[in-house]
């Protein structure tokens, strides 16, 4: 089992540009996160999904979009890319019925906007 | 909301020693689980031990053991026999018990941990 994955692993974008991050899961998890990292502040919850096709807004959604079609996909997109969104992003996933389960989380992406 | 506090920003060990990482929270809810997680350089977070806020027994993890103390909302993090490998920021996280929405971590500030040779 590969567990969490993530790409990119690395991105510079521009403000104002768009991106799409992926994260892919291969342990048949119903729940999904994305979070961003930043220095002093700890992991924050951006987005996250309890199953497919569902999705919710955590503590910073602003300047985020999200989508599950696929139970083992989770997407998160930046529409206009600001230099505040400079982060490390993390993808997690974790266990629906075994409630007590730690989550899964992915290398990360270290996403710069300049 | 639940809260988690990680009031030291960096801790120093030398190898082979003892540390205590602390970790405080805040919740109005009875059922709950606490979790550190390590993240060392290579920036996965990896998960160090949890414990169920119903059992009253501390988790223990090898080198590593927790000091959970309910009624005062405190969940430490002991590493004995400190190795080098240990350096790295350890996160302190809550997640409520109950399912559905409430299934999201909320997660400390961290800790820097160095470990001297």
């Amino acid at each position: 089992n590969a567990g969490v994955t993530q790409t990119p692993k690395f991105r510079v974008l521009k403000t104002g540009q768009s991106m799409t991050l992926l994260c892919a899961q291969d342990m048949n998890h119903e729940y999904m996160y994305w979070y961003r990292q930043d220095p002093g502040m700890g992991l924050r919850l951006i987005h996250y999904s309890v199953g497919e096709g569902t999705t919710a807004k955590g503590e910073v959604p602003d300047g985020y979009n999200v989508s599950r079609l696929k139970k083992q996909n989770f997407l998160l997109g930046l529409e206009s890319a600001a230099p505040s969104q400079t982060s490390v992003y993390f993808c997690a996933s974790s266990d629906l019925v075994l409630q007590g389960y730690w989550q899964f989380f992915g290398p990360g992406t270290r996403l710069t906007v300049l | 909301a639940q809260t988690v506090t990680q009031s030291q920003p960096e801790m120093s060990v030398q190898e082979a020693e003892t540390v205590t990482l602390s970790c405080t929270y805040d919740t109005s809810e009875s059922d709950y689980y606490l979790f550190w997680y390590k993240q060392p350089p290579s920036r996965q977070m990896i998960l160090v031990i949890r414990q169920e806020a119903y059992k009253q027994q501390n988790a223990t993890e090898n080198r590593f053991s927790v000091n959970f103390q309910k009624a005062a909302k405190s969940f430490s993090l002991k590493i004995s026999d400190s190795q080098l490998g240990d350096a790295a920021m350890y996160f302190c996280a809550y997640r409520s018990a109950i399912a559905g929405a409430n299934s999201k971590l909320t997660f400390g500030k961290g800790i820097t941990l160095s470990v001297r040779p």
